[in-house]
C-alpha cells in the first residue's frame, strides 16, 4: 500500500530559528501534497496545497513567507517554518495524493518552539 | 467555502451501547472519508464513501453517505473501550486541487 514518510517526528527549536519538515511518498508518485496544522483538541486545518514544480497555493490566513513549501519532485515536499515563535508550536501533518491511492497521511511532526 | 461539521463534538458512552456520529457538509462533493486519530498520532483511514447511498462496514463501525442531504453517519455498534479515539470526517473539495477539508472532529470516550 501507499506509504508517506514524514520527518522529523518531533522537534524543539528556539524562538527565531527555522525548522524544516520533510514529507516523502515512498512507493508512489504523488500528484499533489497537502500540509495541515493541528492544535491540541482541534481539527486539522489545511495550510497549503502543492504540486510538483509549481508554487504552493496557500489557504486564506496562512502566511506564505512564514511557511515556505517546496515541492521539488513527485515524491518530496518540504515545509519550512521560518523565524518560528511559540505560537507556531503545533502538530503538522502532510498528506500525499494520488488517484489510485487517494490521500495518504504522514505520521506527523510535533513542533515546540521555546 | 466548504464547511464540514460534526455532531456531537464529544461523546461519552458505555461499553455495549450503540451511537451515531453525524457529519454535515455545505457544498457538493464526490467523496467522503472517515478517519480515526489516537492521541499524539496521525490519521488512520477507516472508510471512503464514493456515491449516494454508499454503506461500508468494518467491525463495529458502519458508515453511510447521503449526498442529497449532504450527510454522512458513522454508527458504532456495541462499543468497546478500544474504540476510544477522535473521529474525523473529511470531504473532498473538488476542482483541480482536490483539497480534503476536515470536520470538527468527535472525541469518543467509551467507559467500561
Amino acid at each position: 500500500g501507499a506509504v508517506v514518510s514524514q520527518h522529523p517526528s518531533w522537534v524543539i527549536c528556539k524562538s527565531g530559528t527555522s525548522v524544516k519538515i520533510e514529507c516523502r511518498s515512498l512507493d508512489f508518485q504523488a500528484t499533489t501534497m497537502f500540509w495541515y496544522r493541528q492544535f491540541p483538541k482541534q481539527s486539522l486545518m489545511l495550510m497549503a496545497t502543492s504540486n510538483e514544480g509549481s508554487k504552493a497555493t496557500y489557504e486564506q490566513g496562512v502566511e506564505k513567507d512564514k511557511f515556505l513549501i517546496n515541492h521539488a519532485s513527485l515524491t518530496l515536499s518540504t515545509l519550512t517554518v521560518t523565524s518560528a515563535h511559540p505560537e507556531d508550536s503545533s502538530f503538522y501533518i502532510c498528506s500525499a495524493s494520488a488517484w489510485i491511492y487517494g490521500y495518504t497521511f504522514g505520521s506527523g511532526t510535533r513542533l515546540t518552539v521555546v | 467555502e466548504l464547511k464540514v461539521e460534526q455532531n456531537p463534538l464529544f461523546l461519552s458512552m458505555q461499553e455495549g451501547k450503540n451511537y451515531t456520529i453525524y457529519c454535515n457538509y455545505s457544498t457538493t462533493s464526490d467523496r467522503l472519508y472517515w478517519y480515526r486519530q489516537d492521541p499524539g498520532k496521525s490519521l488512520e483511514s477507516l472508510f471512503v464513501l464514493l456515491s449516494n447511498g454508499a454503506v461500508k462496514q468494518e467491525g463495529r463501525l458502519m458508515a453511510s453517505l447521503d449526498t442529497k442531504a449532504r450527510l454522512s453517519t458513522l454508527h458504532i455498534t456495541a462499543a468497546v473501550h478500544d474504540l476510544s479515539a477522535t473521529y474525523f470526517c473529511a470531504v473532498n473539495y473538488g476542482g483541480a486541487t482536490n483539497k480534503l477539508i476536515f470536520g470538527t472532529g468527535t472525541l469518543l470516550a467509551v467507559q467500561p
